[in-house]
């Protein structure tokens, strides 16, 4: 199994709304990371966890909460988020942390709309 | 601090074409390079990297790279296109941290 998977493929969520994105891989990485992808623009990284644990923090405002339950899943929580927040939502992992020469699998991506 | 710039957001060819992509990089220590491609609505998929070995790198679908470091470039190249190469093109680089830098990314439209 050599695939990133990501739930919900789409999401339409209201400004008081709380919802969860989801992703899995079962390929053994033990880095997991989450991007966000305005339309036309370059992947933003978000976070990024090692070996289960919150590693990397881009300055993401806390309606943006990540938690990684164990080493194949890892959760972006949203909780009254605006409508800039819009965007694709691409989740990623990489065999192993702080090995910059190991490539990120990507997932599909969730594509979020905030009204 | 390292970065990429990629030349030209949108490229053109016919089909059958060469195709180059520009990407340069700054690094204050040795890169790692990357080429990623990404279909409409879809996620990321890598087409080659660069890691110090050899420096002209093959990926998959016919697409190669070469790594200058006297040019401090890392263009990716496809002797002929085809239609189904229509995508965005990201150049990235790491080093031995977890980040990894994206450029602003090159779309390819081919012309039938």
């Amino acid at each position: 199994d050599t695939e990133v998977t990501q739930t919900p493929k789409h999401l339409v969520m209201g400004m008081t709304n709380k919802k969860s994105l989801k992703c899995e891989q079962h390929m053994g990485h033990r880095a997991m990371y989450w991007y966000k992808q305005k339309a036309k623009k370059p992947p933003e990284l978000m976070f990024v966890y090692s070996y289960e644990k919150l590693s990397i923090n881009e300055s993401v405002p806390s309606r943006f909460s990540p938690e990684c339950p164990n080493s194949s899943l890892l959760n972006l929580h949203l909780h009254a988020l605006q409508p800039e927040d819009s965007a694709l939502y691409l989740c990623a992992s990489s065999p192993n942390p702080a090995r910059g020469f190991e490539e990120q699998y990507f997932g599909p991506g969730t594509r979020l709309t905030v009204t | 601090a390292q970065s990429v710039t990629q030349l030209g957001s949108h490229v053109s060819v016919s089909e059958g074409a060469l195709v180059l992509l520009r990407c340069n990089y700054s690094s204050s220590v040795p890169p790692y390079l990357f080429w990623y491609v990404q279909y409409p609505n879809q996620g990321l998929q890598l087409l080659l990297k660069y890691t110090s070995a050899a420096t002209l790198v093959k990926g998959i679908n016919g697409f190669e790279a070469e790594f200058k470091k006297s040019e401090t470039s890392f263009h990716l190249t496809k002797p002929s296109a085809h239609m189904s190469d229509a995508a965005e093109y990201f150049c990235a680089v790491s080093s031995s941290n977890e980040k990894l830098t994206f450029g602003t990314g090159t779309r390819l439209t081919i012309i039938p």
